[in-house]
């Protein structure tokens, strides 16, 4: 059955820093995978997506991911953080059919001044 | 674009009692989904609609949840009788078309709370 894990459930960076989010997956086929971004209160908006192609995608707000078929990997990264980048993430796969994500437990990022 | 609206934001009620949550899609957007977030369960999909049909509802936990979509721009989910375990995030969604070329435009959600 297809999954996803990430291994992190809270990760505290400091503003300016580099951030590397992970993510792992296990689906049959070529995975259609998706990082979503969840601000409090609010609900999850669409940072990237794979389908096939370039491994590496960019995203909206300066976030980028590395698809990795060896390493079952999709791991979202961003150079140098902001503030307004405190927020739970959520890597998702797509699964039976173009309408069912499964989506991971959800990454907590909070973000030191 | 309003974007999806979901109503209300916040609901609490007491074990037993009917509730009913409200999703106005984006126009123009053909399927229309109910996701609900808990702590222990994460992110789970209830129930997605084409065209006002409903498609897939084996996510729908038990018989006392039930899903409508009586036109393009209204669905309801409702809860009767409501239980304790039901407290949650409802997420409404809807996508221009059925594939992953088209995101996922996500609600608010409506937070329920019951007693």
């Amino acid at each position: 059955a297809q999954s996803v894990t990430q291994p992190d459930i809270h990760i505290t960076v400091s503003e300016g820093a580099s951030l590397e989010l992970r993510c792992n997956y296990s689906y049959g086929a070529t995975p259609y995978l998706f990082w979503y971004v969840q601000s409090p209160g609010q609900g999850l908006q669409l940072l990237l997506k794979y389908f096939s192609g370039d491994t590496l995608v960019q995203g909206i707000k300066g976030f980028e991911a590395e698809f990795k078929r060896s390493q079952s990997s999709f791991n979202l990264r961003k150079p140098s953080v902001h503030w307004s980048d405190a927020a739970e993430y959520f890597c998702a796969v797509g699964s039976g059919g173009y309408n069912k994500l499964i989506f991971g437990a959800g990454t907590r990022l909070a973000v030191h001044p | 674009d309003a974007g999806v609206i979901q109503s209300p934001r916040h609901e609490v009620t007491e074990m037993g009692q009917e509730v009913t949550l409200r999703c106005k899609p984006i126009s123009g957007h053909d399927y229309l989904f109910w996701y609900r977030q808990t702590m222990m369960r994460g992110l789970e999909l209830l129930i997605y609609f084409n065209n006002n049909v409903p498609i897939d509802d084996s996510g729908m936990p038990e018989d006392r949840f039930s899903a409508k979509m009586p036109n393009a721009s209204f669905s309801t989910l409702k809860i009767q009788p409501s239980e304790p375990r039901d407290s949650a995030v409802y997420f409404c969604a809807s996508r221009v078309k059925g594939d992953y070329n088209s995101p996922l435009h996500f609600g608010n959600g409506t937070r329920l709370t019951v007693t």
